[in-house]
């Protein structure tokens, strides 16, 4: 069975600080992706970044950075210099086996940035 | 930049009635599927759909859902005769497999309300 947990229901942020949204998951497939999506209060699911299984390096984009600690089973994302836009829910979620299956969402953490 | 496209961007029906979601998926993709997100909770996986029919489904896509192409643009979801718990945002999403990353591109969701 495949499984996503985001244990911070939560988080503040100060502005231009950086962050951490913790994303650990479960899997017995060899093969699989991590992804992360924002999820502002408008509603739109809106892709940020992507680990596969088998990458070598921490994926990066941008602001965005993934600490993938594949022993662990952690996928956490990393925003740097954090602005007020950054304010929203976001979700941890993987595929795993085949691409084309259906992805598995963590429960999201909500971001709020203090100016 | 291609994106996802989903009407309407809201919907309000009496318990019983069928309603038809409507996607345009990304031109060039070649899955399709449905999530759904009820009010505060994590995103939920519907159905999946390659070369014309389904390749996956969950236990929430019992036989009040279907899903058609009915051309070669648009993707539906249809239910039959809703119920008050049917009500959610309800995200398309579309995807190349083999392509690098794999990554599901969201819609912007169509609000259902059932009353």
């Amino acid at each position: 069975a495949q499984k996503i947990t985001q244990t911070q229901p939560g988080m503040f942020v100060q502005e231009k600080e950086a962050v951490t949204l913790d994303c650990t998951y479960d899997t017995s497939d060899p093969s699989y992706g991590l992804f992360w999506y924002k999820q502002p209060s408008s509603g739109e699911m809106i892709f940020l970044i992507y680990q596969g299984s088998y990458d070598q390096q921490n994926a990066t984009e941008g602001r965005y950075s993934l600490n993938f600690q594949k022993a662990r089973k952690s996928a956490n994302l990393v925003i740097s210099a954090s602005q007020l836009g950054d304010s929203a829910m976001y979700f941890c979620a993987m595929r795993a086996r085949a691409p084309g299956n259906q992805f598995y969402f963590g429960t999201g953490t909500s971001l709020t940035v203090i100016p | 930049e291609p994106e996802v496209t989903q009407t309407p961007s809201h919907q309000v029906t009496q318990m019983g009635q069928e309603v038809i979601l409507r996607c345009v998926p990304i031109s060039n993709h070649l899955y399709f599927y449905w999530y759904r997100q009820i009010l505060g909770q994590k995103v939920e996986f519907l159905v999946s759909f390659y070369n014309n029919e389904i390749s996956e489904k969950s236990e929430i896509f019992d036989d009040q859902f279907s899903v058609e192409r009915p051309d070669g643009s648009n993707f539906t979801l249809k239910i039959r005769s809703t119920k008050l718990e049917d009500s959610a945002m309800y995200f398309c999403a579309s995807s190349i497999p083999g392509q690098g990353k794999e990554t599901q591109y969201f819609g912007p969701g169509t609000r259902l309300l059932v009353l």
